[in-house]
């Protein structure tokens, strides 16, 4: 059973358009939730996080947005930079997880210039 | 900064040998994970461990043991390789969430196993 689900496996957007990476989970236990962003033969790094007391939080180009009621969350990148072009992962964790993070399979960006 | 290192960048075995994957790092972190990443899969937890000598089970860890006998270091073992296992394997860690409000994972750069 997939609790955080990314259902575009890919997506493409020119240079300097915004970036829009989606994101929907259905267990009503987490609370806190993250995107990570991986480059071929790298680990993933951490991006930007969001707590579910929050509904946006911003960080430079970054912004993630949370929907509680629709469990759903979307990682705004604006204004799109071919550097950009990776794959992104959103998580979740829940304070009954025991600090384990729940991976959605993730959503390829393309940003052609 | 954080670092997470994982022993060796790419690994090739044969099916039925012993793999030993390592991870070390160098943060004091209590906590730390192994994965595995597959196409369409995303990432999965195999094994994590909150302390030295304590291993909770992921939700893939038929197959695989894990081995903390230190704090920085966490070691994932194939016991028999099997060509299923062929995939990205990634460690990582992560402060016990009572000291930080975030619970960040750090991740290492990754190994990439092919059984043959």
């Amino acid at each position: 059973d997939q609790q955080v689900k990314q259902n575009s496996p890919s997506l493409s957007v020119q240079e300097g358009r915004i970036s829009i990476l989606n994101c929907d989970y259905t267990n009503s236990m987490f609370d806190y939730f993250l995107w990570y962003k991986k480059y071929p033969a790298e680990g993933p790094t951490f991006l930007i996080s969001i707590s579910s007391i929050k509904d946006k939080n911003e960080d430079g180009r970054f912004t993630v947005f949370l929907n509680k009621s629709a469990k759903h969350l979307s990682l705004h990148i604006v204004p799109s930079q071919p550097g950009d072009s990776a794959v992104y992962f959103c998580a979740a964790s829940s304070n009954t997880g025991f600090q384990k993070l729940v991976f959605g399979t993730g959503t390829r960006l393309l940003v052609s210039p | 900064d954080v670092k997470v290192t994982q022993s060796s960048r790419y690994l090739v075995k044969r099916t039925g040998e012993k793999v030993f994957l390592e991870c070390v790092q160098d943060m004091d972190h209590e906590n730390m994970f192994w994965y595995r990443q597959d196409p369409g899969l995303g990432l999965r937890l195999i094994y994590f461990s909150y302390d030295v000598k304590m291993k909770e089970k992921g939700d893939i860890p038929e197959g695989y043991s894990v081995s903390r006998e230190k704090k920085e270091r966490f070691s994932l073992i194939l016991e028999s390789a099997s060509t299923n296992q062929t995939s990205m394997y990634l460690c990582a860690s992560s402060l016990d969430s009572t000291r930080v409000a975030k619970n960040i994972q750090y991740f290492g750069a990754g190994t990439r196993l092919s059984v043959l």
